[in-house]
């Protein structure tokens, strides 16, 4: 079963307005989270880098002040996409490693299709 | 720069018959290697991964092989079945297992 949940899975919502992702480990804490980003029949690229309790690593390039996010606990991050514009409609994807290992392959939840009208 | 090339961006296979997807990576720090499946609308699913101090991992009916001389890895499905259809990622990480490289992908069509 999943292990990775993510909320929600579809939103549109206007330019200039902000939309929260969430993302939760499902019986499994995760002090690191990751968010990718998959545009039209591109590849999936990571975005950020989620840290419990500290500030997220942001990739090249990814506008930190744009692209916010919260890691308040071990089993839920939140992306938060403000003022939002049409090129930012995308397919966003969070993920985790289950547990502690982390030798474990990088499991990932079932994504968000933001559409910004 | 594309460090990970999947040159094929579609693959069709009659089923029973054998899968064979391919991706070439550029950058020599890379050390584990991971081959994801994707539906529409829905999160990559893990399958299969490998570490560069191996040249093939098998796990039932998927099979990676790993050469890094040629900086290249295939994903091997056999038999092949219809549901195995879907878009097919190779993923690869020299840093951290999270921050994963991802190629852009191969849809695979199994045919009945």
């Amino acid at each position: 079963g999943a292990v990775v949940s993510q909320h929600p899975s579809w939103v549109i919502c206007k330019s200039g307005t902000s939309v929260k992702i969430e993302c939760r480990s499902l019986d499994f804490q995760a002090t690191t989270m990751f968010w990718y980003r998959q545009f039209p029949k591109q590849s999936l690229m990571l975005m950020a880098t989620s840290n419990e309790g500290s500030k997220a690593t942001y990739e090249q390039g990814v506008e930190k002040d744009k692209f916010l996010i919260n890691h308040a606990s071990l089993t839920l991050s939140t992306l938060t996409v403000t003022s939002a514009h049409p090129e930012d409609s995308s397919f966003y994807i969070c993920s985790a490693h289950r547990g502690a290992d982390y030798n474990s392959p990088l499991h990932f939840g079932n994504g968000t299709r933001l559409t910004v009208t | 720069d594309q460090q990970v090339k999947q040159n094929s961006p579609s693959l069709s296979v009659q089923e029973g018959r054998i899968s064979i997807l391919n991706c070439d990576y550029t950058n020599s720090m890379f050390d584990y290697f991971l081959w994801y499946k994707k539906y529409p609308a829905e999160g990559p699913t893990f399958l299969i991964s490998i570490s560069s101090i191996k040249d093939k991992n098998e796990d039932g009916r998927f099979t990676v092989f790993l050469n890094k001389s040629a900086k290249h890895l295939s994903l091997h499905i056999v038999p092949s079945q219809p549901g195995d259809s879907a878009v097919y990622f190779c993923a690869a990480t020299g840093t951290s297992y999270g921050k994963l490289t991802f190629g852009q992908g191969t849809i695979l069509t199994v045919h009945p």
